[in-house]
């Protein structure tokens, strides 16, 4: 099945350390979306991708990167985690950018930092 | 500043009745309304949109009602069954190449 898959489930890491986390996709989508999404809130767009043009949301602060090396792989890397950068992670894709087009999200990944 | 709103955190409903999940937004630009839902331990999944151009859309025992003039939409779900129990998004874009906004979700639970 056609899906997004997002490397690991669970990551674990401490206060300042690099983290990388990972997102791929089989739809052969143009569009690559990374949100973060904490307890009770709503889900807020970092970045997206539109094939290899790199589109950063204004308040996103700079300790999040992203790379998309190819079509199918997306990494967010985060620099120097904080406390309150713990939160879940989604990746999501579409076929093309418009108001109708649907996002396929992958399950996720619960970062938490110690 | 939260252009779309679901004031509803939680909404407890009984199996076979109707659920009714609003969505209010403050952004007249958008024209496209989605509803995502999500399970625990899965990602948001594609429910039902609505185009500005109508006031209704349906699918199956899913229908979403559009008031423009309120800036207001809603899901109805009848009836309600014990697997629509998850957390609804919904989710509103304008004209243009500009990504979605979300809500912050009602969870739906459904009681046998």
């Amino acid at each position: 099945d056609a899906m997004v898959i997002q490397n690991p489930r669970y990551q674990v890491t401490q206060f300042g350390k690099p983290v990388t986390l990972s997102c791929s996709q089989t739809l052969n989508h143009n569009v690559m979306y990374w949100y973060q999404q904490k307890s009770s809130q709503a889900p807020k767009l970092l970045f997206h991708y539109y094939d290899k043009d790199f589109n950063n949301e204004a308040d996103t602060p700079d300790n999040f990167q992203s790379r998309r090396p190819n079509t199918s792989f997306c990494f967010l890397d985060i620099r120097s985690p904080g406390l309150g950068d713990a939160a879940m992670y989604l990746c999501a894709t579409s076929r093309d950018m418009g108001r109708s087009e649907k996002l396929f999200f992958g399950s996720g990944t619960q970062l938490s930092v110690l | 500043d939260q252009q779309v709103k679901q004031n509803s955190p939680s909404l407890s409903v009984q199996e076979g009745r109707i659920s009714i999940l609003n969505c209010d937004y403050t952004n007249s630009m958008f024209d496209y309304f989605l509803w995502y839902k999500k399970y625990p331990a899965e990602g948001p999944t594609f429910l039902i949109s609505i185009s500005s151009i109508k006031d209704k859309n349906e699918d199956g025992r899913f229908t979403v009602f559009l008031n423009k003039s309120a800036k207001h939409l809603s899901l109805h779900i009848v009836p309600s069954q014990p697997g629509d129990s998850a957390v609804y998004f919904c989710a509103a874009s304008n004209q243009g190449n500009t990504p979605l906004v979300f809500g912050k979700g009602t969870r739906l639970s459904v009681i046998a």
